[in-house]
């Protein structure tokens, strides 16, 4: 089956414990996408990958990494997450191309006390 | 700078009935728009697109307007049913091809 899996789906965490959310897709995109999703503020880009070792910021990176070494794996890294990073993130993958559908995880819900 | 705004958070609407959900865009170079929905506990799930050299376009019981000279588009779902309950966002790919999303209207579709 066609997929963006995501893990953990849940996760409760404190205040500068470093932590990783993995991204994988099984249909062989170029591009894929972290975004977060936070009441009123619609879903909001934190960083993108055109490509295999291609990344570039999105419109909220601030507190964020991102490494694509291979082209199905796109783990979102929180170095030192604080409070104002709880949200739900969704990763998502599609072709190369401006009009190709994008395609979404499951999402993960994120709370750092 | 919203560039995709949806006004309205949340719509309820009776069963059966028409369900009209409105997304406004400032920058006028977007050509291509598209609606997502979501469900709770689930990621977002492509709806239906519009070219902007269309005013319209329908897919069963959705169907999508656009009226360009008012940056205004519109998602109507005919005749509405419970399981239409969702978050449902409007988005368009800016020149670079990144996904721009309103800030979603979740409707409600009640019994």
């Amino acid at each position: 089956e066609a997929q963006v899996t995501q893990n953990p789906r849940y996760l409760i965490t404190v205040t500068g414990k470093k932590l990783t959310v993995t991204c994988s897709q099984n249909m062989n995109h170029e591009y894929m996408s972290w975004y977060r999703q936070d009441p009123g503020l619609g879903l909001r880009q934190i960083y993108y990958s055109m490509n295999v070792e291609v990344t570039d910021k999105g419109d909220v990176p601030e507190g964020y990494k991102v490494s694509r070494k291979e082209k199905r794996n796109f783990p979102l890294i929180l170095e030192s997450p604080s409070p104002n990073q709880t949200s739900l993130y969704f990763c998502a993958s599609k072709l190369a191309g401006v009009y190709n559908e994008q395609f979404f995880g499951p999402g993960t819900r994120l709370t750092v006390l | 700078d919203q560039q995709v705004k949806q006004n309205s958070p949340s719509l309820s609407v009776q069963e059966g009935r028409i369900s009209i959900l409105n997304c406004d865009y400032t920058n006028s170079m977007f050509d291509y728009f598209l609606w997502y929905k979501k469900y709770p506990a689930e990621g977002p799930t492509f709806l239906i697109s519009i070219s902007s050299i269309k005013d319209k376009n329908e897919d069963g019981r959705f169907t999508v307007f656009l009226n360009k000279s008012a940056k205004h588009l519109s998602l109507h779902i005919v005749p509405s049913q419970p399981g239409d309950s969702a978050v449902y966002f409007c988005a368009a790919p800016n020149q670079g091809g990144k996904l721009i999303f309103g800030q979603g209207t979740e409707l409600s579709v009640k019994p």
